[in-house]
């Protein structure tokens, strides 16, 4: 049962456009979004998050969008760089009793090229 | 620099031995955690620790074992009963949040290859 779910493994851009990577989830309790970077044979590299009380944070060359309703985020990159190649991850997590979370579940990745 | 430092970064056990990977983290977070890494599969939790001397089993703990004696460590220990061992592991940590998001940050990762 994945609970998270990056439905395009590749995705593939010119340089300077615009990067689109969309991720959608089923659980309703999830209330808190995160993207990850990650090169091979290295550890993610965080990117930048969203709450569910927001609908849009922007980070730099990075804005991501939440859609509660259609349970669907998605990640921006203007302008692309070919520096920004690399495997992009959406993770999950949902606040249990008492406010606290610790788990995140993680989608199985969209791997970005950029090219010059 | 304050990290999340893993060791060692490339690993040959021989099928039948029990390994363990190490995690260190100076970052003063309370929560740690094991994920792993297959080709096709994301990232899945193992184990996770929100404090010391605690631990609770995450999606694939069987087959592995962990220890939180200390708040800045957290060994992972892949046992021969694990079946499936060669893969990416990665040690993460985060600041316990009472009311807010929990973004975790990760290690450089550990090889693992059973011959």
């Amino acid at each position: 049962d994945q609970q998270v779910k990056q439905n395009s493994p590749s995705l593939s851009v010119q340089e300077g456009r615009i990067s689109i990577l969309n991720c959608d989830y089923t659980n309703s309790m999830f209330d808190y979004f995160l993207w990850y970077k990650k090169y091979p044979a290295e550890g993610p590299t965080f990117l930048i998050s969203i709450s569910s009380i927001k609908d849009k944070n922007e980070d730099g060359r990075f804005t991501v969008f939440l859609n509660k309703s259609a349970k669907h985020l998605s990640l921006h990159i203007v302008p692309s760089q070919p520096g920004d190649s690399a495997v992009y991850f959406c993770a999950a997590s949902a606040s249990l009793s008492g406010g606290s979370n610790y788990k995140l579940t993680f989608g199985k990745g969209t791997l970005l090229t950029v090219n010059p | 620099d304050g990290g999340i430092t893993q060791s060692p970064k490339y690993l040959f056990r021989k099928e039948g031995q029990n390994v363990t990977l190490s995690c260190e983290q100076n970052l003063n977070h309370d929560a740690m955690y094991w994920y792993r890494q297959d080709p096709g599969q994301g990232l899945r939790l193992i184990y996770y620790s929100q404090i010391v001397n605690d631990f609770q089993k995450g999606d694939i703990a069987e087959g592995y074992s962990v220890s939180r004696e200390k708040k800045e460590s957290f060994p992972l220990t892949v046992t021969s009963a694990q079946k499936n061992p060669t893969a990416f592991y990665l040690c993460a940590s985060s600041i316990s949040r009472g009311n807010s998001g929990n973004t975790i940050y990760f290690g450089e990762g550990s090889w693992l290859t059973v011959v």
